[in-house]
């Protein structure tokens, strides 16, 4: 069974960086039917999809977070990177990552981390 | 960018409802929706994609019609477990998504 989970800091100072990884196990991140996706959630509101990335590196970003997100992959570590910068007290967020399927008509995200929680706080 | 849009927002219904949620998409998405369930604390639970196909495992009183723009998932009777929110997410674009605002159903 594909399994998904996030790390990194909970707490992250404003105007830094905001820095988590997931970690893929069950299954190889080096597939071709398959994206990895990060979506987060501000607590009570709806979600977001923030970036997908291919396993060859090739990245897709939310425009509305183009200028501040980078994400990364490592094949050799069966993991994926989120990278959010210059953050503020509207980054805090439940932050997730999700296996997304290549075709449209596909699953869709039937596989998510159990999701963590970034404060943005000095 | 495509726009997903649901109505309503929040619903309130009693055990053995029928429920509908609209979803609606700023541009043609042909069937390319789905469908995802939340409850709180939880990672989203997909229900339904492809606009009308059952994920496996998920009971039968879920259903999901439309094409194009306007999209709709129903619940035939709601049981318990059915309180929570739910989410469309278009496919059209992948692996650019989106998701609607979310329409919070809760008992009456």
């Amino acid at each position: 069974q594909l399994q998904l989970q996030e790390s990194g800091p909970g707490l992250v100072k404003p105007s830094e960086t905001l820095s988590l990884n997931c970690t893929v196990s069950g299954g190889s991140i080096s597939t071709n039917t398959y994206y990895w996706t990060w979506i987060r959630q501000p607590p009570g509101k709806g979600l977001e999809w923030i970036g997908t990335i291919y396993f060859t590196g090739t990245t897709y970003y939310n425009p509305s977070l183009k200028s501040r997100v980078g994400i990364s992959v490592d094949t050799s570590k069966n993991q994926f990177y989120l990278k959010l910068s210059s953050v503020t007290a509207a980054d805090r967020a439940v932050y997730y990552c999700a296996r997304l399927p290549i075709a449209a008509s596909g699953p869709g995200l039937e596989f998510w981390g159990q999701g963590t929680l970034v404060t943005v706080s000095s | 960018d495509i726009q997903m849009t649901q109505s309503p927002s929040s619903l309130s219904a009693s055990v053995g409802d029928r429920v509908t949620i609209t979803c609606r998409a700023s541009q043609s998405i042909s069937n390319y929706l789905l469908w995802y369930q939340q409850k709180p604390g939880k990672a989203p639970k997909l229900l339904i994609y492809a606009a009308s196909t059952l994920q496996s495992g998920v009971p039968s009183r879920f259903s999901g019609s439309g094409s194009g723009t306007h999209f709709t998932l129903t619940i035939s009777s709601l049981q318990p477990e059915d309180f929570a929110t739910y989410y469309c997410q278009q496919s059209y674009a992948i692996p650019r998504i989106a998701f609607g605002q979310g329409t919070r159903l809760e008992i009456k």
